[in-house]
């Protein structure tokens, strides 16, 4: 089963940031934060991962509470091509397996 | 971020017949790929996982000897959808990831069978 609790759906107005929440209260200490979003019909996309820094890449921002127990995607200046169903997924590292959860279906509106 | 490639994108079959889907790692050595099966409006599920060389784990309520995969080398996996029904008509999903250098997986686009 999946470790992580995300809303169902979220929208967001183009150009506006786009937060997405993850709960992951269950995380052990060598666990780490993975987000994949899916585009319809095409295979998952990495965007970003972390274990307890903050992190940043081209795509996306990362932010970890300090207790790890929760955790918040952002997408800066959202575009239409963002609209994508966004999971959040906790693995151990380079051992571990890919479990996805349900995600949250990101709408971005004109 | 490195490049998975699945082939083919689509493929329609007769029911009965056996179906190869090929995933790729094209510019790093996938020491364990990853197979996933996805229905309409539904998330991802993972069916098994392969180390190079060794031999599949298959999760809970996978028939091995349905979906057989094969993980010969370092770039190349492949799963054979065998005596395929309508029922296993789906999206398949390879991802494969380099232990050493990335602990990300990385995702081929996929592939939609339909068995008919």
């Amino acid at each position: 089963d999946a470790k992580t609790t995300q809303p169902p759906s979220m929208d967001c107005a183009e150009g506006r940031a786009a937060n997405l929440p993850c709960n992951h209260s269950t995380i052990s200490g060598n666990e780490y934060v993975y987000w994949y979003r899916q585009i319809h019909s095409q295979g998952p996309q990495y965007i970003i991962h972390g274990l307890k820094n903050n992190e940043t890449n081209e795509m996306a921002s990362l932010i970890i509470t300090e207790d790890r127990k929760s955790s918040t995607l952002i997408l800066p200046h959202a575009t239409l091509r963002d609209t994508a169903v966004y999971y959040c997924i906790v693995m151990g590292g380079s051992q571990g397996n890919l479990i996805f959860g349900k995600g949250t279906k990101l709408s971005v509106k004109p | 971020g490195a490049v998975v490639s699945q082939h083919p994108s689509w493929v329609i079959c007769k029911s009965g017949t056996s179906v190869k889907i090929e995933c790729r790692s094209l510019d790093f050595q996938a020491t364990t790929m990853f197979w996933y099966r996805q229905f309409p409006k539904q998330s991802l599920m993972l069916m098994a996982t392969s180390n190079e060389g060794s031999k599949a784990t298959y999760e809970q309520g996978v028939e091995k000897d349905k979906f057989l995969i094969n993980h010969a080398s370092l770039t190349l996996s492949t799963l054979t959808v065998t005596s395929a029904h309508p029922e296993d008509s789906s999206f398949y999903i390879c991802s494969a990831r380099e232990a050493a250098f990335y602990t990300e997986a990385f995702f081929g686009q996929g592939t939609r069978l339909t068995v008919v």
